[in-house]
């Protein structure tokens, strides 16, 4: 069953913690993307990665690290530096110019 | 700054009813336009996918229309079906492979 998972579907963080959600994808796409979705509002890019051991901030980086050491997976890290990080969080990933699949996404709450 | 603005924010129709939803975009340079589907709690699904030399796709009962010069596009649902209760995102394509999203429109068919 080829596509694009995350995990965990919920996750609940207290306050000072870190955590990190999980991006696999089993599409053989070179780019991948985390974005971030609040209510009423578009999707918001977080960080992109075009190719493996390379990456680049998106537009609301702060708060937030990625690692993509192998081709299939691109873990996201809420860090303690993140102010407001309850959202729900979206993988994607794509081939070069085409269109970008999205993950079942990840709902983080912060208690 | 790169924008896409969706109308209405959100619909309310009768099963079997037609419906259409509004798009205007301001992104630069402009590379495609993007309906996705998302249902509740769950990813975006893409639904078509036009680059500025088209006027119309189809996928289905969706229908989706680009005026690349007034930057307008529409997704033009017919038949409406109970299971075509989503939120419907326009994406705006840029340079490489980057993405501005809508806020979405929230549809809901009522039987």
């Amino acid at each position: 069953d080829g596509g694009i998972t995350q995990s965990p579907k919920y996750l609940f963080r207290k306050e000072g913690q870190n955590v990190t959600l999980s991006c696999e994808q089993n599409l053989n796409h070179d780019a991948m993307y985390w974005y971030r979705q609040d209510p009423g509002q578009g999707l918001r890019l977080i960080y992109y990665s075009q190719i493996v051991n390379d990456f680049q901030k998106g537009d609301i980086a702060e708060g937030y690290s990625v690692s993509r050491e192998k081709k299939e997976s691109f873990p996201l890290t809420v860090t303690s530096a993140q102010k407001n990080p309850t959202a729900f969080y979206l993988c994607a990933s794509s081939t070069a110019a085409a269109q970008q699949f999205f993950g079942p996404g990840t709902r983080l709450t912060v208690l | 700054k790169n924008q896409v603005e969706q109308s209405p924010q959100s619909l309310i129709i009768l099963e079997g009813k037609n419906c259409t939803l509004q798009c205007n975009y301001t992104v630069s340079p402009f590379s495609n336009l993007r309906w996705y589907k998302q249902d509740t709690g769950r990813g975006p699904v893409s639904l078509t996918i036009m680059t500025f030399s088209e006027n119309t796709k189809s996928n289905g009962r969706y229908t989706a229309t680009l005026d690349a010069d007034t930057k307008q596009s529409s997704l033009h649902i017919t038949a409406s079906q109970l299971s075509d209760s989503a939120s419907y995102i326009c994406v705006a394509g840029h340079a490489g492979n980057m993405l501005t999203f809508g806020g979405g429109t929230r549809l809901m068919v009522k039987p």
